[in-house]
């Protein structure tokens, strides 16, 4: 079982909607997260970090890390077309080595 | 500016032959990584590396040889490639040294074992 679970599996959303990912780890070794994308055809890119409880935004995105339930989630705010892509939850522990892992992925559609 | 290059691109092969992927980043970065994605699974950390000449098991490392052969490189071996390792490939560097930083991604090898 992946120690990273994402949630939902897709997603559709109108233009200019909210979309909003989620991701539960089962390890609580686990101190940094991170959120990437990864459009058809591209390596996946990082959007954003976040290693603190509580909120971080950049721009239309918004992180929330809870490390007590070991959950984190991302808000896309007025969605655009170019924001259709997968969206991974990634990982991190740092016990004798430097360990990233990824959740399945969300894929977002983004409809005009 | 940050690169991480793989090679090749897209790979067909037969059920037991023998396949490297190469991977090479112009970072600096200590750290090196190599997934596979497939639907349903997302990426899956199959060996990874902290330097030339260390290698860490990953996640799903069955099937998988890997080797760490400078700073720059890292290389993934399938010595007796099977149709289940019909997968996308990607290879990651990072700096862990504090900065904590969020692995770098290359453009990723489509592989194919017939």
């Amino acid at each position: 079982q992946q120690k990273v679970q994402q949630s939902p599996e897709s997603l559709s959303v109108p233009e200019g909607g909210m979309a909003s990912f989620n991701c539960t780890s089962s390890d609580r070794n686990f101190q940094y997260f991170w959120w990437y994308r990864q459009h058809s055809g591209e390596g996946p890119k990082a959007l954003m970090s976040i290693f603190s409880d509580g909120d971080k935004k950049e721009g239309r995105f918004t992180a929330h890390l809870n490390k007590a339930s070991l959950h984190v989630s991302l808000h896309i705010r007025d969605s655009q077309p170019s924001d259709s892509a997968l969206y991974f939850c990634a990982a991190s522990e740092q016990t004798g080595g430097y360990k990233v892992v990824f959740g399945s992925g969300t894929r977002l559609l983004v409809s005009p | 500016e940050a690169a991480v290059t793989q090679s090749p691109r897209n790979k067909v092969t037969v059920t037991g032959g023998n396949v490297t992927l190469s991977c090479r980043q112009t970072n600096s970065h200590n750290y090196m990584y190599w997934y596979r994605q497939d639907t349903g699974h997302g990426l899956r950390l199959i060996h990874y590396s902290y330097g030339a000449g260390n290698l860490q098991i990953g996640d799903v490392p069955d099937g998988y040889k890997a080797t760490r052969t400078t700073q720059e490189d890292f290389f993934l071996l399938l010595e007796l490639a099977s149709p289940s390792q019909t997968s996308l490939y990607f290879c990651a560097s990072s700096d862990a040294g504090g900065s904590n930083q969020a692995p770098l991604f290359g453009e990723g090898t489509r592989l194919s074992v017939l």
